[in-house]
């Protein structure tokens, strides 16, 4: 089946610990999105990236960092210096459309916890 | 700027009832396109209508219809006679023309059907 796989469901992190998170997908897209979830607010983007070996930081890119040296493969690594980092992680990824109109598919999301 | 807001942060139904959840959204652009999500306990993100801002046909599937008014800047979505299954968080997203595909999503709104 396609989709999007990311790893681990849970993640714990004591402070001062860089984590990263995996987010795999098999559906030949090329763009990709981490999103940042708190509770009580929507979807903020972290990073994007619509081709390998390319990555553009989005909202709150700040403590945070991105590879895509795989077309299937988006990792993010949540540095010591993000302030706060405990939160729900959304991957996702774009096909693309005539007229560029796309679809996204998300991940089942990675929530982290710093102890 | 891109915005998009959620008003009600909460809803609580009694099963059977309808219920209506707001959007409201800001955007310069012409182009433009809107969505919905589903967000069930589990975390992931079920799409749910993507509508571009050329089409402002309402559309019904099923127990779900939306409303699509450009002159109020809303797309709201409605669901008929709610059932428990459809306690989730709901959030709208906005999608302007370009190439980054970037999705701005409201605040979201949490949906509780109760039995």
């Amino acid at each position: 089946d396609g989709g999007i796989t990311q790893s681990p469901k849970y993640l714990f992190r004591k402070e001062g610990q860089n984590v990263t998170l995996s987010c795999e997908q098999n559906l030949n897209h090329d763009a990709m999105y981490w999103y940042r979830q708190d509770p009580g607010q929507g979807l903020r983007l972290i990073y994007y990236s619509q081709i390998v070996n390319d990555f553009q930081k989005g909202d709150i890119a700040e403590g945070y960092s991105v590879s895509r040296e795989k077309k299937e493969s988006f990792p993010l690594t949540v540095t010591s210096a993000q302030k706060n980092p405990t939160a729900f992680y959304l991957c996702a990824s774009r096909d693309y459309l005539a007229g560029g109109f796309g679809s996204w598919f998300f991940g089942p999301g990675t929530r982290l916890t710093v102890l | 700027a891109q915005k998009v807001t959620q008003a009600q942060t909460e809803i609580s139904v009694v099963e059977k009832e309808d219920v209506t959840l707001d959007c409201v959204y800001e955007t310069r652009d012409t182009t433009y396109y809107l969505f919905w999500y589903k967000q069930p306990p589990s975390g992931e993100l079920v799409f749910l209508i993507r509508r571009n801002s050329f089409d402002e046909q309402n559309e019904i599937s099923g127990r779900y219809s939306w409303n699509f008014q450009k002159s109020t800047s809303s797309f709201n979505f409605t669901i008929t006679a709610s059932q428990v299954v459809d306690s989730a968080v709901y959030f709208c997203a906005l999608r302007i023309s370009g190439n980054t595909g970037k999705l701005i999503f409201g605040q979201g709104t949490t949906l509780q059907v109760k039995p």
